[in-house]
């Protein structure tokens, strides 16, 4: 079955140290991927994706991606947090399921960085 | 427009009532799609659209639920009957394509629906 997990129902992370926030996924062939931020009482947003290339990705707000096909993940990171950075983060993936492409998505992940 | 539209952006409603959301997408995007998502929870997938033609209705709940999509802009997602585990955001987005690779998907700030 094509999917996405994250994990991580929450994370944790002190102000000014780097966060993680994992992705991993299964899907066939080669796959597209997404992250995109969800802060209280709004839509998401996207962040970033990948289709091809560089296995780093780099997005908005001072995030950025790594792609690892060996490993199938796609864990998005940032340098160092901010307070601000506190959101719901989702991972999605575009899958070819019985002919049409669909756009799947992981359950979410809470960031919460701490001042 | 600039971005996915969505309205109501909030909807009280009482058990049993029907309710429309609307959705208009960015201007050009051919491709249109509904989520549902619960209180903090994950996206539910509902609807696609391509054009005015809905190739996957696999997510509808019931057939309570259905959509329509008109000159390929705006869509409609109507609930009949409303029950109160309905309450949920429903959001809509938008892409320019399905099949052109990697195409983003962008959301609107969702529709807040609460059956009382």
């Amino acid at each position: 079955a094509q999917s996405v997990a994250q994990p991580e129902d929450q994370v944790n992370v002190a102000e000014g140290n780097p966060l993680t926030v994992k992705c991993t996924y299964s899907v066939s062939g080669n796959p597209y991927l997404f992250w995109y931020v969800q802060y209280p009482n709004r839509g998401l947003q996207f962040l970033l994706k990948y289709i091809t290339g560089d296995n780093l990705v780099k997005g908005s707000y001072g995030f950025e991606a790594e792609f690892n096909k060996s490993q199938t993940s796609f864990h998005l990171k940032k340098p160092s947090a901010l307070v601000s950075d506190s959101a719901l983060y989702f991972c999605a993936v575009r899958a070819l399921i019985s002919g049409t492409y669909k756009y799947i998505f992981g359950t979410g992940t809470r960031l919460k960085v701490l001042a | 427009g600039a971005g996915v539209s969505q309205s109501p952006s909030n909807k009280v409603t009482e058990k049993g009532k029907d309710v429309e959301l609307r959705c208009d997408p960015i201007s050009g995007h051919t491709a249109l799609y509904w989520y549902r998502q619960s209180l903090g929870q994950g996206l539910e997938f509902l609807i696609y659209f391509q054009g005015n033609s809905a190739p996957d209705k696999s997510g509808l709940p019931s057939d309570r639920f259905s959509a329509e999509r008109t000159g390929g802009s705006v869509s409609t997602l109507t609930i009949q009957r409303t029950q109160q585990e309905d309450s949920a955001v429903y959001l809509c987005a938008s892409s320019l394509g399905i099949g052109d690779s990697g195409n983003t998907i962008y959301f609107g700030e969702g529709s807040w629906l609460t059956v009382v």
